[in-house]
């Protein structure tokens, strides 16, 4: 595709449901990042893929947060027994080179979770 | 304190009026900085990318960064109501696998 996408756009959930969020990078990305956007706030790093491998998890909240790529371009963020403070936008990034060294971020749209 | 701070307004201009939006960071390693730009229920998308100290421009934007202040602005000239977004500052650093750190964005109003 053209761009990063990221399904679904929007998904409630009831508190105590487990979730997961889908994210198409870039054909040929290596590096993929999720960050997490409360309302009125600005991105925060959760966490960081150099191909298949997590190089970084240093932002997850909590260990109800699980992210994958297994075969080095999709992955998958996985939110167990979610509660109210995981409300939020869910966005998903790539870049062409190792490490996002002097190459842009490229977002998606993210995924808008509200958990109630 | 975060590591990244930036004003979130909003701020209301009149279409054709210059902008100024800053940040300031606390973190002296950073040395990549960035400016991304927010329309609503959409992802951030790249305005402006610099290195070192001093000015970079691109059409009506001019980003500047002086690091001996550890201070960052963005201008933009001739504002038109379709700049009206978030505008988010955003830092990295070698040590952090260059991982952005944003602000949490300023917002902007261009009325006609």
């Amino acid at each position: 595709g053209a761009g990063v996408s990221q399904s679904p756009r929007y998904k409630v959930a009831k508190r105590g449901q487990d979730v997961a969020l889908r994210c198409d990078p870039i054909s040929g990305h290596v590096s993929l990042f999720w960050y997490q956007q409360a309302l009125g706030q600005g991105p925060e790093f959760l966490t960081y893929f150099q191909n298949e491998a997590q190089l970084d998890k240093s932002g997850l909240p909590s260990d109800r947060f699980f992210a994958e790529r297994p075969e080095g371009s999709v992955s998958t963020l996985k939110i167990q027994r979610t509660q109210q403070e995981d409300s939020a936008v869910y966005l998903c990034a790539s870049s062409l080179d190792f490490q996002g060294q002097n190459s842009p971020l490229h977002f998606g749209n993210g995924t808008r979770l509200t958990v109630t | 304190q975060k590591e990244v701070e930036q004003d979130p307004g909003p701020l209301s201009v009149p279409e054709g009026a210059i902008v100024s939006l800053n940040c300031t960071y606390s973190n002296s390693a950073f040395q990549y900085f960035m400016w991304y730009r927010q329309y609503s229920r959409k992802g951030p998308e790249l305005l402006m990318y610099t290195y070192s100290s001093g000015n970079k421009e691109d059409g009506r934007f001019t980003a500047q960064v002086d690091k001996s202040s550890k201070y960052i602005s963005l201008f933009i000239r001739d504002s038109q109501p379709s700049d009206s977004a978030t505008y988010l500052c955003a830092m990295s650093f070698p040590g952090g696998s260059y991982i952005p750190t944003f602000g949490r964005g300023t917002s902007l109003i261009v009325h006609p």
